[in-house]
């Protein structure tokens, strides 16, 4: 079956620090990849996403890109700041035969701390 | 104007009792589905509904019934709590030939 593999936390940093963090993934078909945000207390949201090979998801100055050879979809910032301390889920999404619908994979979430 | 809103947002109860909550999008998706975020803010999905039709039933405990009365909403019904069902659960949508996902604010269960 489909998985996702992130690093794990937290990633603690100094707010203007360089930020990576890792995910691998593992799927049967060729998966949308995404990155979600959950700031404390808070549902998901999508932070940004990318649907095929070499694409760049980019938002908020975080980026990613969908590496399908080394089948992974590292998130990147160049400069974090106090306000990205968040959990970051990598997800992936298969296509599913009946419907249309799209089976979600969440990955186990890495918290981020950035201080001041 | 919240896009998918879950109520309640706190829910305290008993070991026994039985529980309902419930969740609506505006947004107009045809799929929806529950996950449950446990301590460790590990997300797992629960089930998956498309157009009122249950697409996706991951291995519950059948005490867990999901009930979707239009596309709109979304219900989860929990009988007889147990410790265990402590966690956070989330409601989502999505439309249904796309696969961005969309987050209500999340029902903190907690079992006493």
């Amino acid at each position: 079956g489909d998985s996702v593999t992130q690093m794990e936390g937290p990633v603690t940093l100094s707010e203007e620090a360089f930020l990576t963090i890792n995910c691998t993934y593992t799927a049967t078909g060729y998966p949308s990849l995404f990155w979600y945000v959950q700031y404390p207390g808070e549902g998901l949201q999508l932070l940004l996403k990318a649907t095929k090979a070499d694409d760049k998801g980019s938002n908020k100055g975080f980026e990613a890109t969908y590496r399908k050879e080394t089948t992974s979809f590292h998130l990147e910032k160049g400069s974090v700041q106090v306000s990205d301390s968040a959990v970051y889920f990598c997800a992936l999404s298969d296509r599913e035969a009946s419907g249309g619908s799209y089976i979600p994979t969440f990955g186990r979430g890495t918290s981020l701390i950035v201080h001041p | 104007d919240t896009a998918v809103s879950q109520t309640p947002k706190y829910l305290v109860t008993q070991m026994g009792n039985d529980k309902s909550i419930k969740c609506e999008q505006n947004l107009g998706h045809d799929t929806m589905y529950w996950y449950k975020q446990d301590s460790k803010k590990f997300l797992k999905i629960m089930f998956s509904y498309n157009n009122k039709e249950l697409i996706i039933n991951e291995t519950v405990p059948n005490r867990f019934s999901p009930k979707s009365p239009d596309k709109a909403h979304l219900n989860l019904h929990i009988n007889s709590l147990e410790l265990g069902d402590s966690a956070v659960y989330f409601c989502a949508s999505s439309p249904s030939r796309g696969n961005i996902q969309y987050f209500g604010a999340g029902t903190r269960l907690s079992v006493l």
